[in-house]
């Protein structure tokens, strides 16, 4: 059974600092690995989606890696706005079950 | 090109009731799934739906059911409602069956008092 887990669960940065949200799983037969942003109240808006045979996937300020043999990812955010204050979740895609398997999450609040 | 939309965005339901939820996925997808999300909690899967058929189940008593439609849009049903079963309910569009990225709709409250 996957398990995903994110540390911390909750961060707070001042803006313009560099951070590191983390991501580990146990089952690494994964087809993917998600990230996803998400604003109280709301949905998920997805950011960065890493096949199992890639290493990393950059957006803008965003970049994403996996390491599938040791069962990590990361999500890298450069230099933070407070508009990137939100829930960051991770999520492991398992073809087998077709489903993605969430972390509960990282709590981001970046200050002025 | 409207993504993924879900109705309704807030309900309140007594225990006991039964409730639907509405889902039509994005343009050019047809692949649903539905997913349970707790306070503070990470979205749980309950089932996915692909050519108006429930093809993958979570953990989810039978109390959850759904439907896939031709045009691909999709219903979440749950019967005789628990106050446990207050959540937000997310839907989720794709195609080829998931291996694409997945596309959230905003969810639907559902209060159960």
């Amino acid at each position: 059974k996957q398990e995903v887990t994110q540390i911390p669960a909750a961060l707070s940065v001042p803006e313009g600092e560099n951070l590191v949200l983390n991501c580990s799983f146990t089952d690494s037969a994964i087809y993917n690995l998600q990230w996803f942003r998400q604003d109280p109240g709301k949905g998920l808006t997805s950011l960065l989606l890493i096949q199992s045979s890639q290493r990393e996937q950059t957006s803008g300020r965003l970049n994403a890696s996996l390491d599938k043999s040791s069962g990590r990812s990361t999500l890298y955010i450069a230099a933070s706005q407070p508009g990137d204050s939100a829930t960051y979740l991770c999520a492991a895609y398992t073809g087998t079950a077709s489903k993605l398997t969430f972390g509960t999450g990282t709590r981001l609040q970046v200050t002025l | 090109d409207a993504g993924v939309t879900q109705s309704p965005t807030h309900l309140i339901k007594t225990r006991g009731q039964q409730v639907t939820l509405r889902c039509s996925p994005k343009s050019g997808h047809d692949t649903v799934s539905w997913y349970q999300q707790a306070l503070g909690q990470g979205p749980q899967f309950i089932f996915q739906y692909y050519e108006e058929e429930e093809r993958q189940r979570g953990n989810f008593p039978d109390r959850f059911s759904g439907h896939q439609f031709p045009n691909y849009s999709s219903e979440l049903n749950v019967n005789a409602l628990l106050l446990g079963d207050s959540a937000l309910y997310l839907c989720a569009s794709s195609y080829d069956r998931g291996y694409s990225p997945l596309h959230f709709g905003n969810g639907t409250r559902l209060t159960v008092t």
